[in-house]
This record gives C-alpha cells, structure tokens and sequence, in this order.
C-alpha cells in the first residue's frame, strides 16, 4: 500500500536561510507525488506534483522537490525562506495509477522568523 | 473566475442535528472529493464521487452522507450519528482519472473549507 511520511511535525527558520521540509514515500508502482500548501483556515494549494518526466520538479513560489528512488525520498526545498512561506505544508502520494484517490502525510508546520 | 466555493464558512451544530456543507465547482471537473482535517492529523477522505449520481465511501464514511445529483454540486451531510464531527472540512475536485497504465497525473482543486463547530 502506498504511504508517505513527514518526518519533521514543525520546522523553524530565519527569512532568507533556506528552507528543507523531508517526505519518505512507500509505494509498489511508480509513484506519482505532491507537495500541497495550506495557510490558516484556508484550503490547499498544489505547490508541485512529480509524474516521473523529470526527477526534480519546480513549483510556485520558488519551491522544489527531487524525486530520489533510491532514497524513497521526495524532500521539498527553497533556497531562501519568505515570511509568507509560514504554512503547513502535505506531502501527497496517490493511491494508484488508476484512481485520483490521495493519500496525505500529517503535515509540516513551516514558521518563518524575521 | 473558475474555482471550488464552499459554504458556510463557519458552521455551529447543537447536539443531535443534522447539517449540510454545500460544495460547488465550475471546473467542469467529473471527480469530487469530501476530507475531514483534525489538528495535527493529513486530510481523511469521506466520500468521493467519480461521476454523477454515483458516490463511493472513503476511509472515514461512518456518520456522514452525501449526493451527487448534478456536476457541479456535491453536498455532504453530517448526521446525529457522527459522533465527533468537530473537524475542518474541505472539499476538492479533479478531472476523472484516466484508466489506464500511466494515466494521467491530475491534481486535486480545494476549496476554502468550512469549519464545523458541535456546540
């Protein structure tokens, strides 16, 4: 069965410093991932999907992910943190290739300080 | 302006009641979704619909009903019987997957959520 894990609940960084948020994946296909945002109270936002055209795969807002099999790791990055990246952030995998079913990790909160 | 609306944006139950979340989309998309959002936990599905006037439970069916009766609008009833139904509440739409290997890789559209409070 398909399942991904976040292994960081909170992470803290400084404006400008860049930002790493980590996602381990299990699936027996290939996979197809995401990385979705979510601000306070507001629904979610899909910042970058990975469909095995290319291993690292650009987003919105500067953000992006490597797909890395070996490492069954889809780990997202920035290279400089804004304070209006503060978020929680969802790494996704879909359930399989047939179905648009997701399956969400518990989540990252991202704080950023000034 | 194409999107997800949901509505209310709050939302207060007394004990024993039924209420309706309604979620509507002009996407034109085939596929729509209903999750529950605890603190600290990822989205749960509840229900999800491929197609009109056909729905299929998700992990978290129990206490909870729907319909989809047109396209665009696919309403989520929480009922007396949820016994916990505090919750966010946010509903998504895709474009129906294709099936086949290597299908297509469609994301989900959310809407805004509507947080649902049980007094």
């Amino acid at each position: 069965a398909q399942s991904v894990t976040q292994l960081d609940s909170h992470v803290s960084v400084s404006e400008g410093t860049p930002v790493l948020l980590r996602c381990n994946y299990s699936s027996s296909y290939s996979p197809s991932l995401f990385w979705y945002v979510q601000h306070p109270n507001k629904g979610l936002q899909l910042l970058l999907k990975y469909t095995s055209a290319a291993t690292l795969v650009k987003g919105i807002n500067g953000f992006e992910a490597e797909f890395k099999k070996s490492e069954t790791s889809f780990h997202l990055t920035k290279p400089s943190a804004h304070m209006s990246d503060a978020a929680e952030y969802f790494c996704v995998v879909r359930e399989s290739y047939n179905t648009d079913k997701l399956i969400f990790g518990t989540g990252t909160r991202l704080q950023v300080f000034p | 302006d194409g999107g997800i609306t949901q509505s209310p944006k709050y939302l207060f139950r007394k004990e024993g009641q039924n209420v309706t979340l309604s979620c509507e989309q002009n996407l034109n998309h085939d596929a729509m979704y209903w999750y529950r959002q605890d603190p600290g936990q990822g989205l749960r599905l509840i229900y999800y619909s491929q197609i009109v006037n056909d729905f299929q439970k998700g992990d978290i069916a129990e206490g909870y009903s729907v319909s989809r009766e047109k396209k665009e609008s696919f309403p989520l009833t929480v009922t007396s019987a949820q016994k916990n139904p505090t919750a966010f509440y946010l509903c998504a739409s895709s474009i129906k997957a294709r099936i086949a290997a290597g299908g297509a890789v469609n994301e989900q559209f959310f809407g805004p959520g509507t947080r649902l409070t049980v007094l």
